[in-house]
């Protein structure tokens, strides 16, 4: 069964500091790593897209790194407007070239002060 | 490009009843996906369609169901309601099954 854990729940930093969010999982065939932010009332908003390890992206204070067992999202000087819930999910692929749906961890509740 | 796009946005039932639950994916995506979101369960795999065949399905009960039609979009209906179905339902739009998923603003389903 694939499975997505989270850490810190919730982390709570000051404008500026600069921290990282961890997501570790399990999968059968991992076919992509994905990073949402959601806001509360609304839906997931897309970031990134892993596919595999040792790939990295990047997106304004945000980088995105893979490992096999585990991604890193780090938050390079926040902003308040950067308070949300991060959420990591995973797919597995499967060997006839389908894929499964997303398997999600938790989240993170970040919250950035001015 | 417009988004994913879901109605309603809020509804109250009762145990019991059933609803419908629309989604219409972004201009050119085939796939849809339906996912539940509750404070203790997190967000949870409902099931996914791919030109109007069901490929994947979660660990729902048969009440539980969904189609697509020929234009992509996608119905979920949730049959003989109970407490415990109150959550954000969000639907999720890719190209393909197997490509980034983006996702609707959800329709917040409260079962009294």
């Amino acid at each position: 069964e694939d499975q997505v854990t989270q850490s810190p729940e919730a982390l709570r930093l000051q404008e500026g500091e600069s921290s990282s969010l961890n997501c570790s999982y399990t999968v059968s065939g991992l076919r992509g790593l994905f990073w949402y932010r959601q806001d509360p009332g609304k839906g997931p908003e897309f970031l990134f897209t892993l596919y595999s390890a040792g790939e990295e992206k990047e997106k304004e204070r945000l980088k995105a790194t893979l490992t096999k067992k585990e991604s890193f999202l780090h938050i390079t000087a926040p902003k308040p407007e950067d308070s949300a819930t991060y959420l990591c999910a995973v797919q597995a692929g499967y060997s006839g070239g389908g894929a499964d749906g997303l398997t999600f961890g938790k989240g993170t509740h970040l919250i950035i002060q001015p | 490009k417009a988004g994913v796009t879901q109605t309603p946005r809020y509804l109250i039932k009762t145990r019991g009843q059933q609803v419908t639950l629309s989604c219409s994916p972004i201009s050119g995506h085939r796939s849809v996906s339906w996912y539940q979101q509750t404070p203790g369960q997190g967000l949870q795999f409902l099931f996914e369609y791919f030109s109007e065949t069901q490929r994947n399905k979660g660990n729902f009960p048969g009440r539980f169901s969904g189609r697509q039609f020929s234009n992509s979009r996608s119905e979920m209906n949730v049959s003989t309601l109970e407490l415990g179905d109150s959550a954000l339902y969000l639907c999720a739009s890719s190209y393909r099954d197997r490509e980034t998923q983006y996702f609707g603003p959800g329709t917040r389903l409260l079962v009294l």
